[in-house]
């Protein structure tokens, strides 16, 4: 059973670049692609893009411009880069995946989440 | 961005059922259908349903999905107090080339 974990700075100061990781255990990332996913305190989730294990990406049109991510499977990793962070992009951060093989599409696991806080 | 439409919240008495819909349009809910996710507070989200209506390993049989249209529905019967979360669906929008979520919706069992 595949599980995730995110990892990364709890507090990114204004105008900088957060960086977070998950790192994907008990399952190879060859078959999925993998997602991160934002949730304010309060709010809904919020898809912030998706890599393929070929390293092809995809972002969300509100987020684009800021966002990058990156992934390496030999140490089972991928990675989201979020620049000119503002108090708007404080939230709890998830990854997850979605079986690319699997018609049924849909994000079947999640990570647990890690809060990041946007703050001087 | 473009998100689907959920109601925000619903209200049951135990042992009734519930049914949540979540409205899109033809690019994302009406293209490929839409998944469910369940949410209980300071919990990740956990797929109750996939977007063909398919329930994961170990999802109770209380929970049923259905599509009309642009339209998708999430049946929930005999309410236990433990259903009482935020269900969120979501489907991939095939004009944004992105996944969308409806804003969620609580419910409650009373």
């Amino acid at each position: 059973q595949v599980q995730l974990q995110e990892s990364g700075p709890g507090l990114v100061k204004p105008s900088e670049t957060l960086s977070l990781t998950c790192t994907v255990s008990g399952g190879s990332m060859t078959s999925s692609y993998w997602s991160w996913i934002r949730q304010p305190a309060g709010k809904g989730l919020e898809w912030i893009g998706r890599i393929y294990p070929s390293g092809s990406t995809n972002y969300s049109p509100s987020l684009k411009d800021r966002v990058t991510m990156s992934l390496d499977t030999s140490r089972n990793q991928f990675s989201l880069s979020l620049t000119s962070v503002t108090a708007a992009d404080t939230a709890t951060y998830y990854c997850a995946k979605v079986d690319y093989h699997d018609i049924r599409h849909a994000f079947d696991v999640w990570g647990q989440g890690t809060m990041v806080t946007v703050s001087s | 961005q473009a998100g689907l439409t959920q109601p925000p919240s619903v209200s049951k008495g135990l042992r009734q059922t519930a049914t949540l819909t979540c409205t899109g349009n033809s690019y994302d809910v009406g293209h490929q259908g839409a998944a469910w996710l369940q949410q209980h507070q300071g919990h990740p989200p956990k797929l109750l349903s996939y977007r063909n209506n398919d329930r994961p390993s170990g999802i109770s049989e209380r929970f049923s999905a259905s599509r009309s249209g642009n339209t998708a529905s999430l049946t929930i019967t005999g309410l236990q107090p433990e259903d009482e979360a935020d269900y969120y669906c979501s489907a991939w929008d095939t004009s944004l080339t992105a996944w969308v979520f409806g804003g969620g919706t609580k419910l409650t069992v009373l």
